[in-house]
């Protein structure tokens, strides 16, 4: 199994640009997320899956859009980038209410 | 809305000593989780321990345990026998126990070096 894997590793993007983050799971997870993190803070939340045909927004959604894509994948699509999305980016995935979350890579984001 | 609040930014200890990374967390909720997350400066976030929130039995995986102190609002832990390997940034988080997609909130990390 891969885990959860994120593509791509590495960006950078000019103001204004768009992109979408992907994110996909081998593990037949129910639930998926993105966060971000900031120097100097704890990861936070954007958008959240709690299942297939599901997406609900977290603590700082605002920039951001998410498409569940089937149970595997769930995207994160940046439609005009600003300095302030220049972050890393993690998606992760749960089983069920019982189980912990499995985090991918981390996508290093630049906007410049 | 829960915090989690990490107080110690940065903490060092020396190889095979014993250190303590401390977490306290807000909540009016009675079930919960608890969980440290290692990154190393591969950035991958691992797992380390979690803690039931019902359970009054501290969680331990090998060299890591936790002080869990319900009443308290307190999480820390314990690496015993620090290695050189346990260098990373140590994050704290909360997950609540209700909720189909209950969400992490993650405390802001603490820095820890390990030296010879």
């Amino acid at each position: 199994n891969a885990g959860v894997t994120q593509t791509p590793k590495f960006q950078v993007l000019k103001t204004g640009q768009s992109m979408t983050l992907q994110c996909a799971q081998d593990m037949n997870h129910n639930s998926m997320y993105w966060y971000r993190q900031d120097p100097g803070m704890g990861l936070r939340l954007i958008y959240y899956s709690a299942s297939e045909g599901t997406t609900d927004k977290g603590e700082v959604p605002n920039g951001y859009n998410v498409s569940r894509l089937n149970k595997r994948e769930f995207s994160l699509r940046l439609e005009s980038a600003a300095p302030s999305q220049t972050s890393v980016y993690f998606c992760a995935s749960r089983r069920g209410p019982e189980y912990e979350q499995y985090f991918g890579p981390g996508t290093r984001l630049t906007v410049t | 809305a829960q915090t989690v609040t990490q107080s110690q930014p940065e903490m060092s200890v020396q190889e095979a000593e014993t250190v303590t990374l401390s977490c306290t967390y807000d909540t009016s909720e009675s079930d919960y989780y608890l969980f440290w997350y290692k990154q190393p400066p591969s950035r991958q976030m691992i797992l380390v321990i979690r803690q039931e929130a019902y359970k009054q039995q501290n969680a331990t995986e090998n060299r890591f345990s936790v002080n869990f102190q319900k009443a308290a609002k307190s999480f820390s832990l314990k690496i015993s026998d620090s290695q050189l390997g346990d260098a990373a940034m140590y994050f704290c988080a909360y997950r609540s126990d209700t909720g189909t997609a209950s969400k992490l909130t993650f405390g802001t990390g603490t820095r820890l070096q390990v030296t010879l």
